[in-house]
């Protein structure tokens, strides 16, 4: 039982340059969000989805797309790739009140 | 006000002794409380959730809630070095059923 898989862990960006950051469920959760981390500033909401079809923004949207085709896959797309968005980034579900379960994250860089 | 607010740390501890950590919250109507662990590089990992006033232990934590104060904390027991880590507090808020994430507060356990 995976639990929640993203891909890629690293990766290095140049400006300008899209990519797309993926992330998988098999815990049959509606519940999916993507978060990300600064150094010493906390986890912050990007997106968020509360079933396929459905997708929202969360507090720091600006800069990113989402899709949620499936209950399993909640993929969050950069397009144009700017030195702001160096961050780890950690999607995350949610069944019920209990709480989420992270992915292992993905450490972007953008030079 | 911040939403939850944390002392960043670093607290240290000496093994063996009670880490206390603290977390204030503004939403007075939040209902869901949460602590995370999450190791230097890691994700992550629920260790902690509450609902109701008082206290709830799980081996050698402890979640302490006052809503009537809007103040959660996590007592850790016999503290371990295997316990230095950044402890996140999260709340759940009524306004949005959105979780919050605290910046986090650093623990280092002195062997």
């Amino acid at each position: 039982n995976a639990g929640v898989t993203q891909t890629p862990k690293f990766r290095i960006l140049k400006i300008g340059q899209s990519m797309t950051l993926q992330c998988t469920q098999d815990m049959n959760h509606n519940y999916m969000y993507w978060y990300r981390q600064d150094p010493g500033m906390g986890l912050k909401l990007i997106y968020y989805s509360v079933g396929a079809g459905i997708t929202d923004k969360g507090e720091v949207p600006n800069g990113y797309n989402v899709s949620r085709s499936t209950t399993e896959d909640f993929p969050l797309r950069l397009e144009l790739a700017a030195p702001s968005q160096t961050s780890v980034y950690f999607c995350a579900t949610q069944a019920g009140n209990y709480g989420y379960t992270f992915g292992s994250g993905t450490r972007l860089t953008v030079v | 006000q911040k939403e939850v607010e944390q002392n960043s740390g670093p607290l240290s501890v000496p093994e063996g002794a009670i880490a206390s950590l603290n977390c204030t919250y503004s939403d007075r109507g939040s209902q869901s409380f949460f602590w995370y662990r999450q190791y230097s590089g890691k994700s992550p990992e629920l260790i902690m959730f509450i609902y109701s006033n008082g206290d709830k232990e799980d081996g050698r934590f402890t979640a302490q809630l006052n809503k009537a104060s809007q103040y959660v904390s996590l007592l850790i027991r016999d503290s371990q070095p295997s316990d230095s880590a950044t402890y996140l507090c999260a709340v759940e808020t009524n306004r949005d059923d959105k979780i919050i994430f605290g910046k986090g507060t650093r623990l280092h356990i002195l062997p």
